[in-house]
């Protein structure tokens, strides 16, 4: 499967813990972004990174969040001292900065629960 | 800021039938791109169809079409001869120029195609 892949898929923790997701993208693509969805709402812009620098940041992306993609392959988002309200499906898209504008390829997304 | 709104939760259809999904939006661009995605359950995201502001044609993709005034800030979709497989979550999206991937999603609409 050459689609965009994330891991793991699904993330139980505690109040306080720390969880890292990680995502690959299509091995072409140079731009990556992170969006968070939660129940019965819309994918929300967390961050993206164009190659391995990070171009733009979410005020939702508060201080515990950190996004990270350090050879411009793969990403990861770490959340730190989790709270309930992170509880959400943590989406990944990859794009070709070329393509069309748009056109994200979205993987299947990691969905945190926090008890 | 821009804002994307969907004001129908969930809508239901008869397979080959057609339906058409509403969205609207506020902005002050004169310029920007909108786009449906698809959410199949438990499956990634999937672009349907763009539309470019600065272009008058309403866009098709086989059976997908919209209905883009401009004035009245208004992007609907239209599913033709409907297919079970149409069924999902439609998300409205908008992005301004400059081709970031930085959508802005809508609510969302949930699709149920019925045999």
């Amino acid at each position: 499967d050459t689609g965009v892949s994330q891991d793991p898929r699904h993330k139980i923790t505690k109040r306080g813990q720390n969880v890292t997701f990680r995502c690959d993208p299509i091995s072409e693509h140079n731009r990556l972004y992170w969006y968070r969805q939660t129940l019965g709402q819309g994918p929300e812009f967390l961050t993206y990174f164009q190659n391995e620098a990070q171009l733009e940041k979410s005020r939702l992306l508060s201080d515990r969040f950190s996004a990270e993609r350090p050879k411009g392959s793969f990403s990861t988002l770490e959340i730190q001292r989790t709270e309930q309200g992170d509880s959400a499906m943590y989406l990944c898209a990859s794009s070709l900065g070329s393509s069309e504008a748009g056109e994200l390829f979205f993987g299947e997304g990691s969905r945190l629960t926090v008890l | 800021a821009q804002t994307v709104t969907q004001s129908q939760p969930e809508m239901s259809v008869q397979e080959a039938e057609t339906v058409t999904l509403s969205c609207t939006y506020d902005t002050s661009e004169n310029n920007y791109y909108l786009f449906w995605y698809k959410q199949p359950p438990s499956r990634q995201m999937i672009l349907v169809i763009r539309q470019e502001a600065y272009k008058q044609q309403n866009a098709t993709e086989n059976r997908f079409s919209v209905n883009f005034q401009k004035a009245a800030k208004s992007f609907s979709l239209k599913i033709s001869d409907s297919q079970l497989g149409d069924t999902a979550m439609y998300f409205c999206a908008f992005m301004k120029p400059g081709n970031t991937g930085k959508l802005i999603f809508g609510q969302g609409t949930t699709l149920q195609v019925k045999p």
